[in-house]
């Protein structure tokens, strides 16, 4: 069975760090990746999807790479904002059958 | 607007009353699903759904029915809720051509006294 998990759990940084999120994953059979954003009470936004053909994905100051052999995704956040707050969840997609997500790591930025 | 959207956003009901709540999309994407978010536990899949009148058990389908009867809807039916349903609802939808990206709805949250 596919378990996903997030390290930190949490992390606190002063703004302008950059900084890693990572995600991993026990079983490489995956079809791709997808990095969400979670702000406190409210819907997820997808940040970045990286298909397991591909090695990483990026989108304005985030970049998110994709290890399948070693079961790891890392998301690269440049330049940190008070903004960039929320909690990041990964998730799997073990080709549609079903998506496991990990349990998140909570970012506060300050300012 | 290209959207999921989940009505209501806010219910309460007590013990056994039965529930629907519904979750539509205009994306006209085959692929719908449901999870619940709880503290500790991070987001399970409840059920999913790969097109019209095929759905399937996700990893907590427990006291919860879907039906697909349109592409566009997929509401979660909550026949006798319990208070261990009080959960965060979210519902999930994906085009069928790849690269399968996931769209989420707002969510609702439902509490069962």
């Amino acid at each position: 069975k596919q378990e996903v998990t997030q390290i930190p759990a949490a992390l606190s940084v002063p703004e302008g760090e950059n900084l890693v999120l990572n995600c991993s994953f026990t079983d490489s059979a995956i079809y791709n990746l997808q990095w969400f954003r979670q702000d406190p009470g409210k819907g997820l936004t997808s940040l970045l999807l990286i298909q397991s053909s591909q090695r990483e994905q990026t989108s304005g100051r985030l970049n998110a790479s994709l290890d399948k052999s070693s079961g790891r995704s890392t998301l690269y956040i440049a330049a940190s904002q008070p903004g960039d707050s929320a909690t990041y969840l990964c998730a799997v997609d073990n080709y549609g059958q079903n998506f496991v997500f990990g349990p998140g790591t909570r970012l506060s930025v300050l300012p | 607007e290209a959207q999921v959207t989940q009505n209501p956003r806010y219910l309460i009901t007590v013990t056994g009353k039965k529930l629907t709540v519904t979750c539509s999309q205009n994306m006209n994407h085959e692929y719908m699903s449901w999870y619940r978010q709880d503290p500790g536990l991070g987001l399970r899949q409840i059920y999913y759904s790969m097109n019209v009148e095929v759905t399937d058990k996700g990893d907590v389908p427990e006291g919860y029915k879907v039906s697909r009867k349109e592409k566009r809807n997929f509401p979660p039916i909550l026949e006798s809720p319990s208070p261990n349903q009080t959960s965060l609802y979210f519902c999930a939808s994906i085009a069928g051509q790849g690269p399968y990206e996931q769209y989420f709805g707002p969510g609702t949250r439902l509490t069962v006294t």
